[in-house]
């Protein structure tokens, strides 16, 4: 079965810094992957994908991804992070069925 | 556009109430799924429509019952709900094809009473 992990329930960064979202994944054939954010009493905003092509994706907010196969990983980084980031993130792969399963979400605050 | 419209936002309702969940795009998506989600935990699948047909059920209780009157609405009726039940239900779009970007609209935040 497909599935995604995501090993930390909330990530502390300050705003400024650098931060990352961890996702590993475990698929048979090509992975489809993705990041969703959702606010606070919000739906969930797509925020990139990984399909095929380039390792580092670029996606909305100035979030990137980096797709490592060797390590089955696709962690969600911003060079710099600001308060407004502060959300509750969602790794999620493209099951056999061609819909969503995700991970269990990462809380992200970031301090001023 | 990257819309998906979801209505009402707010809903309260009995367990003896029956209730309808409203979604619609314009985006010419071919597939419509309802997701469950309780809170600060992931989306649950419960339904896909696929053409307009119902194509996976994940073994929701039959007080959920999914409509998809044509390709840009998907309701969710709801009767005789228990207070369990009471969860932020997010309705989201997508191509067909694999590999497309699921959408999800702002979902619509019931409360059963």
């Amino acid at each position: 079965a497909q599935s995604v992990a995501q090993p930390e329930d909330q990530v502390n960064v300050a705003e400024g810094n650098p931060l990352t979202v961890k996702c590993t994944y475990s698929v048979s054939g090509n992975p489809y992957l993705f990041w969703y954010v959702q606010y606070p009493n919000r739906g969930l905003q797509f925020l990139l994908k990984y399909i095929t092509g380039d390792n580092l994706v670029k996606g909305s907010y100035g979030f990137e991804a980096e797709f490592n196969k060797s390590q089955t990983s696709f962690h969600l980084k911003k060079p710099s992070a600001l308060v407004s980031d502060s959300a509750l993130y969602f790794c999620a792969v493209r099951d056999r069925r061609n819909t969503l399963t995700f991970g269990k979400g990462t809380m992200l605050l970031v301090s001023p | 556009d990257t819309e998906v419209t979801q209505t009402p936002k707010h809903l309260v309702m009995g367990m003896t109430n029956k209730k309808s969940l409203k979604c619609e795009q314009h985006m010419g998506h071919r597939a419509m799924y309802w997701y469950k989600q309780k809170a600060k935990k992931p989306p649950e699948l419960m339904f896909v429509y696929s053409y307009e047909k119902l194509s996976i059920n994940e073994s929701v209780p039959s007080r959920f019952s999914p409509e998809c009157p044509n390709s840009s609405l998907l309701n969710l009726h709801l009767h005789a709900l228990q207070p369990e039940d009471s969860a932020l239900y997010l309705c989201a779009s997508s191509q067909v094809t694999t590999g497309n970007t699921i959408y999800f609209g702002e979902g619509s935040w019931l409360t059963v009473v």
